[in-house]
């Protein structure tokens, strides 16, 4: 059974710093690997999509990478601002067309 | 093009009610997704659907909730004699075809049971 875990569950930084953001899973048979953000109360917004055979994609201040034979995403975030401030979810994509969503990071970042 | 419309956003109904939540998927796709986010905890698949079948419904609970995707018209999750438990956000998700490379979210439909 797959199943993905985040790490750190929360995380509080001042403005300025650069992050990383950790996601595991257990079946490495995932067809790609999404990184969400999801303010409070909101949907979720993708940000990052990388395919089984890729090693990372970047979009602005955003990296991610994957290691399908460690079983590990991060997500990079390059000099993080107060407007970063929300839940980054990463799911895996199986076979079955479904998402398995991981725990989520709750990052704070404050001025 | 529109993305991914559910409705209503909120939906409050008794413990005893039916809820009835829609989604209609971006223009072109024709595979949904349905996934509930119960307070304090991590999105869970739900059903998958293509027009008119259920193609996978390992998530759903086993009574009183149901899925339709009809040939005309939005998917419907329906949710009958809805308990305090059942309340969530609910999110569908939709795709072009099989094996797609990414999931589009709508903004998710927020269920209160009083």
């Amino acid at each position: 059974k797959q199943e993905v875990t985040q790490i750190p569950a929360a995380l509080s930084v001042p403005e300025g710093e650069n992050l990383v953001l950790n996601c595991s899973f257990t079946d490495s048979a995932i067809y790609n690997l999404q990184w969400f953000r999801q303010d409070p109360g909101k949907g979720l917004t993708s940000l990052l999509l990388i395919q089984s055979s890729q090693r990372e994609q970047t979009s602005g201040r955003l990296n991610a990478s994957l290691d399908k034979s460690s079983g590990r995403s991060t997500l990079y975030i390059a000099a993080s601002q107060p407007g970063d401030s929300a839940t980054y979810l990463c799911a895996g994509l199986l076979n079955t067309d479904k998402l398995i969503f991981g725990t989520g990071t709750r990052l704070q970042v404050f001025p | 093009n529109a993305g991914v419309m559910q409705n209503p956003r909120h939906l409050v109904r008794r413990r005893g009610q039916e809820a009835r939540l829609r989604c209609s998927p971006m223009k072109g796709h024709s595979h949904v997704y349905w996934y509930r986010q119960l307070p304090e905890e991590g999105l869970k698949f739900m059903v998958y659907l293509q027009k008119e079948n259920i193609i996978d419904e390992s998530g759903m609970p086993k009574e009183r909730f149901s899925a339709e995707f009809p040939k005309e018209g939005p998917s419907i999750l329906r949710i009958q004699q809805v308990v305090r438990g059942d309340s969530a956000a609910y999110f569908c998700a939709s795709s072009p075809r099989q094996g797609a490379n990414e999931q589009y979210f709508g903004p998710g439909t927020r269920l209160t049971v009083t």
